[in-house]
């Protein structure tokens, strides 16, 4: 079992709509979780990071967080071709000393 | 704020050939990692340093791939000798805390290693 697994994708969403990411993990100590966006040819860029049970939101970003279920989302609203990028969903594992990153989940915004 | 520093920002070279990359991280972060990335897959943690010691290379092959941090500031991966695996981006990113992370990092831009 992957320690952090994602939907590869493509994820195909139109211009407007939400888009929905997902991730799972597997090491149920993990306690920060991350959001990276990364652009064809470019270093991911950290977008969001949530540490509690629920949702935080910041701008069209909205991340939910639920540790029993151990699963990570990202919500994107009123998507724009701009979103069309790979994003990684990252933890820190239970021992709290590094990052492990998801192979990502591809999100196309289509006109 | 200057941001995590790489250097080069390509490289092609032949297999059985040496390679190195640099890295300055972000002024006064005690914390750097470099992460490979192959294409179509996450990044993956190669070496983790805090100030200029070794914290985790649990996944750095060690017989081909070293690293150093001198002076806890810049950093250097090298590979001796390449494989045609080897082929990736290579990522430094650099972290204001300690070992715990738990801020994300700043990545700088990557070197690309192509090997032939």
């Amino acid at each position: 079992q992957k320690e952090v697994e994602q939907n590869s994708g493509p994820l195909s969403v139109p211009e407007g709509a939400i888009a929905s990411l997902n991730c799972t993990y597997s090491d149920r100590g993990s306690q920060s979780f991350f959001w990276y966006r990364q652009y064809s040819g470019k270093s991911p860029e950290l977008i969001m990071f949530i540490y509690s049970n629920g949702d935080k939101e910041d701008g069209r970003f909205t991340a939910q967080l639920n540790k029993a279920s151990q699963y990570v989302s990202l919500l994107i609203r009123d998507s724009q071709p701009s979103d069309s990028a790979t994003y990684l969903c990252a933890v820190i594992n239970s021992s709290a000393s590094k990052i492990i990153f998801g192979s990502g989940t591809r999100l196309s915004i289509r006109p | 704020e200057a941001g995590v520093a790489q250097s080069p920002r390509y490289k092609i070279i032949e297999k059985r050939q040496s390679v190195a990359f640099w890295c300055n991280p972000i002024s006064g972060h005690a914390t750097l990692y470099w992460y490979q990335q192959i294409l179509g897959q996450g990044p993956k943690l190669l070496i983790q340093f805090q100030n200029n010691g070794v914290v985790d290379d649990s996944q750095l092959p060690k017989d081909r791939f070293s690293a150093e941090r001198l002076k806890g500031v810049d950093s250097t991966l090298k590979i001796q000798p390449a494989k045609l695996e080897d082929s990736a981006v290579y990522l430094c990113a650099s972290s204001p805390a300690d070992t715990r992370a738990n801020y994300g990092y700043t990545f700088g831009s990557g070197t690309r290693l192509t090997v032939v």
